[in-house]
């Protein structure tokens, strides 16, 4: 059974940081996505990395995949308040394009 | 936008009562997910379909039952709803490509 891993589960930081979203997986796939989910509102996409090595760059995000660790990131720079949300990633499962969510990042962005 | 509807947006019942929630596409795309949100859980399927009557149990499928006529509507029905099914359910379309699924805007479902 694929389990897919994020930390931190909660992050608050101040406007113009750096920093982190870490997400793991447990078995070898080699296509994962990032969705944004703002308070009450529906998933909306933000990347799609397809390969080992893929790197992805959006405004202040950048997500990347190291099929090899099982591991992706999503880097935030110079955070500003209006990235405030949750963060999923989503690991393809099996058939049928299925995926399997982490548990979420809260993010919160301080002025 | 894969134009998905989902309804209703929000429903309060009351334990042991039938609840079908819907999901109507307008993309035509092949398969078509349901999801409950739950805190400290993110999303888990339900079920999915990968064609007109063709669906297959997800990660959370027991209480729940779905179904497929057409390719635009995908159903998810409760037979007998009890309190642990209190979530937010989402609906999602996706296609064979690589593109990512696509999400209605949910249905908050309070189970009293």
């Amino acid at each position: 059974e694929l389990k897919v891993e994020q930390n931190p589960l909660f992050l608050s930081m101040q406007e113009g940081k750096n920093y982190t979203i870490y997400c793991n997986y447990s078995t070898t796939s080699d296509r994962l996505y990032w969705y944004r989910q703002d308070p009450g509102k529906s998933l909306e996409s933000l990347f799609v990395l397809l390969s080992n090595g893929a790197v992805k760059q959006e405004g202040r995000l950048m997500a990347s995949l190291d099929t090899k660790a099982r591991l992706s990131t999503l880097h935030i720079t110079a955070a500003v308040h209006d990235l405030s949300a949750t963060y999923f990633c989503a690991v393809l499962t099996g058939t049928a394009s299925k995926l399997t969510f982490g548990t979420g990042t809260r993010l919160q962005v301080t002025l | 936008d894969a134009g998905i509807t989902q309804s209703p947006r929000h429903k309060v019942t009351e334990t042991g009562t039938p609840v079908t929630l819907r999901c109507h596409q307008t993309e035509n795309h092949r398969y078509m997910y349901w999801y409950r949100q739950d805190p400290g859980h993110g999303l888990r399927l339900i079920h999915y379909s990968y064609g007109v009557k063709d669906t297959d149990k997800g990660e959370v499928s027991d209480g729940y039952s779905v179904s497929r006529s057409k390719t635009e509507d995908f159903l998810l029905t409760l037979e007998s709803a009890t309190s642990s099914q209190t979530s937010v359910y989402f609906c999602a379309t996706g296609t064979a490509s690589n593109q990512p699924q696509h999400f209605g805007d949910g249905t908050r479902l309070s189970i009293l």
